[in-house]
């Protein structure tokens, strides 16, 4: 079944505590993205990338990091998490860099940073 | 940051009413344009990707218009039915780049 699978599905941590979590897709897309769902806030792009090792910054990056050293996999990382992350997660992915194909959502993370 | 706009936010239709809304977008620099669907506790679904002016598209008693000059889309659903009840996003693409930036949806409540 093609898909977007994301773990954990659920984390609650402490500020500071360094955590990943991992996003991976079968359908052999090129683009994956972040999103940070917040109340009033709509959907956020965090990261994206376009192909193994070409990352960018989407609009709210800060405090984030991410990699792509496989086609399927895209991590998040938070190296300093702090109570403003606390969010709900979105990871998509897209056949072609272009955009001009649908996106696919993963089932999402709720983090929540005390 | 690209300013999308959707309106109105909310909206209760009766089942069997049809209902449109909006999706606001910079005209200038415009590249494509998505369409999600997206129901409580699950993820966005896509509907729709839009690149040309005048595009028209459909998908069962859904559809979607685009004027790219003028900066706007809007999402029709006919006869409404109460598993339309969702929260609509929009979300624009500018030319060379390959960010998306979404509206803050439309949430349709279909009242049977």
């Amino acid at each position: 079944e093609a898909q977007v699978t994301q773990n954990p599905r659920y984390l609650i941590t402490v500020t500071g505590k360094k955590l990943t979590v991992t996003c991976s897709q079968n359908m052999n897309h090129e683009y994956m993205s972040w999103y940070r769902q917040d109340p009033g806030l709509g959907l956020r792009q965090i990261y994206y990338s376009m192909n193994v090792e070409v990352t960018d910054k989407g609009d709210v990056p800060e405090g984030y990091k991410v990699s792509r050293k496989e086609k399927r996999n895209f991590p998040l990382i938070l190296e300093s998490p702090s109570p403003n992350q606390t969010s709900l997660y979105f990871c998509a992915s897209s056949l072609s860099r272009g955009l001009l194909n649908e996106q696919f959502f993963g089932p999402g993370t709720r983090l929540t940073v005390l | 940051i690209l300013n999308v706009e959707q309106s109105p936010q909310s909206l209760h239709v009766q089942e069997g009413d049809s209902t449109n809304f909006t999706c606001s977008f910079p005209s200038s620099n415009f590249y494509a344009l998505h369409w999600y669907r997206w129901e409580t506790a699950k993820s966005p679904e896509a509907l729709f990707v839009m690149t040309l002016n005048g595009d028209e598209k459909k998908k069962g008693r859904i559809s979607a218009t685009l004027n790219t000059k003028e900066g706007y889309s809007y999402l029709y659903i006919k006869g409404s039915q109460p598993e339309d009840s969702a929260t609509y996003l929009c979300a624009s693409i500018p030319a060379a780049g390959n960010k998306l930036t979404f509206g803050g949806g439309t949430r349709v409540l279909v009242k049977p």
